[in-house]
């Protein structure tokens, strides 16, 4: 089986312009998680999903970044405008959910996003 | 605020050695912890689960331990390989969020 796919690998833009990740989790897993990795740090939780729901969005900066979970199964986060600042890893990970707790999560390779 | 905090400098051990990673934790009160791999350009991968009630948890080269007491958790390496070069990331739930430290970059040379 397929694990957590996401595209695409590599993103370059420039500043200013929006830019768009996109995420499918494993099948059947209802948690879905998006995190931001700056080098040599760990994952930071940006947004989690329970099936379509978003919950745990604090750390999401609302004024640029947006993220959907359509039907619960796919998601796609998006920054516009971007920032220099914005340059980092985008990962996804999914894991079964609530129902299941402190379940391991499943990551996909993530996106690297440069900004110039 | 919670914190996870591990070593932020890079360990370097000699091949057949025993690597020790260390993991604190405030303001948690896990049930739970994980650790993870995480080699350039991929993402994190599990490795091992241990539970508040169990003191240590073994897999093949893999030990944990965790001390709820002392809101630790280390993670051993024995008879350390280069193949085990990697940085490897403690992480706690904070409700149903998974929270992650830093890592800590392990160099195992031959």
């Amino acid at each position: 089986e397929a694990g957590v796919v996401q595209s695409p690998r590599y993103k370059i833009i420039e500043k200013k312009q929006p830019v768009a990740f996109w995420c499918n989790p494993i099948s059947g897993h209802n948690t879905l998680y998006w995190y931001l990795q700056n080098l040599g740090q760990g994952p930071e939780l940006l947004i989690r999903y329970e099936n379509e729901e978003a919950v745990d969005d604090s750390q999401l900066p609302k004024d640029r970044f947006s993220a959907e979970r359509l039907k619960g199964v796919d998601s796609t986060l998006k920054i516009q405008p971007a920032e220099l600042g914005d340059s980092a890893v985008y990962l996804c990970a999914s894991s079964l959910g609530i129902g299941v707790p402190n379940t391991e999560a499943f990551f996909g390779q993530g996106t690297r996003l440069t900004v110039v | 605020s919670q914190k996870i905090e591990q070593n932020s400098e890079a360990l370097n051990i000699q091949e057949g050695k025993t690597a020790t990673l260390t993991c604190n934790y405030t303001n948690y009160s896990p049930a739970y912890l994980q650790w993870y791999r995480q080699d350039p350009g991929r993402g994190p991968v599990f490795l091992l689960l241990i539970r508040e009630n169990e003191k240590e948890k073994r897999k093949e080269r893999l030990k944990v331990t965790f001390d709820t007491t002392l809101k630790q958790s280390l993670f051993h390496i024995t008879a350390s390989q280069p193949a085990d070069s990697a940085t490897y990331l403690c992480a706690l739930y904070s409700g149903y969020a998974l929270n992650f430290g830093k890592g800590t970059s392990l160099l195992v040379t031959p």
